[in-house]
């Protein structure tokens, strides 16, 4: 069965300094691979998604980037936080026609 | 642009009482999922639905794809205080590579 991981759950990190949340997936091959944001118990902002290694799409202009060195591996980084960036963070997989979502357990991101 | 809208955005019933939360769309979708979040942790998927007017079961949760496939509901008989939570309905589009998310129901139920 698949599974997917994201860490770290919980970090707080002062104004600009950098970011670095990691997921990976198991038990699949060539997922595609997406990063959301969550304000406030409300609906999820589709940040980042790639469709393989290397191919990363930007949906919203952010402080933020991403990559994918591996085909499992789906990383969030940014070089110089701000306090805006602080939210839930959520790592998600799908099949490679992206029907289905699954998530990860989420990362709680609190910028001081 | 909010492409799924949700409604109710808040609900809050006793238990025992029957509720139904929309998903509404001015957009066709291939397939449209239902998801509920519990505080902390990342939205948990309860359904898929693919076929217009199609209508899913999950013990006490009823699904229901709308014919023209714009739209979805789901509701839940004799609310428990276990059915607490952010329910999301998601939608994709013919060719993406991506679900768009609706604007969420925060349910509670009341024991």
């Amino acid at each position: 069965s698949q599974t997917i991981h994201q860490w770290p759950a919980t970090l707080v990190q002062p104004v600009g300094s950098p970011l670095s949340l990691e997921c990976t997936v198991e038990g699949t091959s060539n997922p595609n691979l997406y990063w959301y944001r969550q304000a406030a118990g409300r609906g999820l902002q589709l940040l980042f998604y790639s469709v393989g290694i290397g191919q990363i799409s930007s949906e919203v202009p952010q402080n933020l980037s991403a990559s994918r060195p591996q085909d499992r591996q789906f990383i969030l980084s940014s070089k110089k936080l701000l306090l805006s960036d602080s939210g839930f963070y959520l790592c998600a997989w799908a099949g490679q026609f992206g029907n289905t979502i699954y998530f990860g357990e989420g990362s709680w991101l609190t910028v001081v | 642009t909010q492409l799924l809208e949700q409604s109710p955005q808040f609900l809050s019933i006793q238990e025992g009482e029957n509720l139904t939360v929309y998903c509404n769309s001015s957009s066709v979708f291939s397939s449209l999922q239902w998801y509920r979040q519990e505080p902390g942790e990342g939205p948990v998927l309860l359904v898929t639905v693919v076929t217009g007017g199609e209508v899913k079961k999950l013990k006490r949760l009823t699904f229901q794809f709308g014919d023209a496939r714009k739209d979805s509901s789901l509701h839940i008989t004799a609310a428990q205080p276990g059915d607490t939570g952010l329910y999301l309905c998601a939608g994709a589009l013919s060719g993406a590579n991506n679900l768009f998310f609706g604007t969420g129901t925060r349910l509670t139920v009341i024991p």
